[in-house]
Order: C-alpha cells, then structure tokens, then sequence
C-alpha cells in the first residue's frame, strides 16, 4: 500500500515564525501535491512538483514555499507564519504511470498560528 | 461562480436509506471526474473514478455523469453508519497529466444507526 506520512498531525505557531511541514512517500511517486482544507472552500492546491527540485504553483502559493530535494520528500515552508494560515494541510502524491487519478493523501497537519 | 459546485450538506439519514450525493459544474473541459471519501481527522481516499457519461456501479455505490448537464452524482445503496464521512468530488480536464484536479468542497453525511 501507499503511505503518505506527514511528520506533525497538530502544531501551534506563532505568528512570524518559520514553519516547515514534511511529507514523505514511499511508492517512488514523481508527482507530489500540497494541499490546504479549509470549512466552505475544499481543498485548494498550493504547490505541486513532478520531479526532483521542479515546482509550480497552484491557485494560492502566496506565503508559501516547498522544497524537493529527493524524490519521496515534500516541504511545504511557511515563510512567516500568519494567523490566516490556520488551516488543515494535506500531502498527497500520484503514480503518474497510472490512468486512475488517484491522489494518495496524507493524514493531514492541523496548523494553528496564533 | 466556482467551477465546480457541491451540496454543503450537512446531509443525516437513517441507516438503510439510499444516499444522494451531487456536484455541479461549469467548465465543459473536465472529462474525468471522481469521488473521494474522507474519514474524521484522515486524509480523503479514492472512491469512485470515471470519465464517461452514464453510470458505473462498485459495490454498494454507483457514480452517475451527466455531461450534457454538467452534472455528476454518487449513490450509495443500503447506507452504513461505517459511511459516515466527506465525500468530496474532483475532476480534471485530462487524464491528470499536467492537470490539477478540481475539487467540490465537501459534503457531511452521517448515517444514523
């Protein structure tokens, strides 16, 4: 089975600090997606990469930056943290060979800044 | 307007009932559409997957596409309280090769035992 692993289910920041959430795959998938989930507006993609050290931005990477420097590894970084960056974020990463579209997703890291 | 469009829900029903689920859309390019589940606290896992009109069967659910109408559904059969979650639908416009998928914002459904 895929696994999707997200390093930190829950933190707590403060607003300005430096955060970074990690994600990592272990099917070998090149395609990896960073998502946040918020209540009334779905799941919005904030960056995607389709190989190691490729990124593109998806519909909202303001305030957000990722890094993939191996291929089963994908960082989303928040810069300086603010208070409207509270939210759920979700990993996912796709087996690009495959004609299914299926996302594999991470748990989740519930980000609050305060 | 958003391109696509899902019933906010939250939707409760009696255990047994069968379960109508409905997502809209406007951009007559999206050609594969889905359904994920998504459990309390857990990241959404695949469904349903098609990209034909007319309806596809998997068990207890079937996954209904109307492309003229733009318009796609998920039944769910004999509903279980283990079916309580999110169901979110996406679609893309290819078969996710340089696309982004879509995605509805989210339906509640809690069946009640």
């Amino acid at each position: 089975d895929v696994k999707v692993t997200q390093s930190s289910r829950y933190l707590v920041k403060r607003t300005g600090e430096k955060v970074f959430l990690e994600c990592v795959q272990d099917m070998d998938h090149e395609n990896m997606f960073w998502y946040r989930q918020d209540p009334g507006l779905g799941l919005r993609l904030i960056y995607f990469s389709y190989d190691v050290k490729m990124k593109e931005k998806g519909d909202i990477p303001e305030g957000y930056s990722v890094s993939r420097e191996k291929k089963e590894r994908f960082s989303l970084i928040l810069e300086s943290a603010s208070t409207n960056q509270t939210s759920m974020y979700l990993c996912a990463s796709w087996d690009g060979q495959k004609s299914t579209g299926e996302l594999f997703f991470g748990e989740g890291s519930r980000l609050t800044v305060l | 307007q958003k391109e696509v469009e899902q019933d906010p829900g939250p939707l409760s029903v009696p255990e047994g009932a069968i379960v109508s689920l409905n997502c809209t859309y406007s951009n007559s390019a999206f050609q594969y559409f889905m359904w994920y589940r998504q459990y309390s606290r857990k990241g959404p896992e695949l469904l349903m997957y098609t990209y034909s009109s007319g309806n596809k069967e998997d068990g207890r659910f079937t996954a209904q596409v109307d492309k003229s109408s733009k318009y796609i559904s998920l039944f769910i059969r004999d509903s279980q309280p283990s079916d309580s979650a999110t169901y979110l639908c996406a679609m893309s416009e290819s078969n996710f090769g340089n696309e982004k998928l879509t995605f509805g914002t989210g339906t509640r459904l809690t069946i009640i035992p």
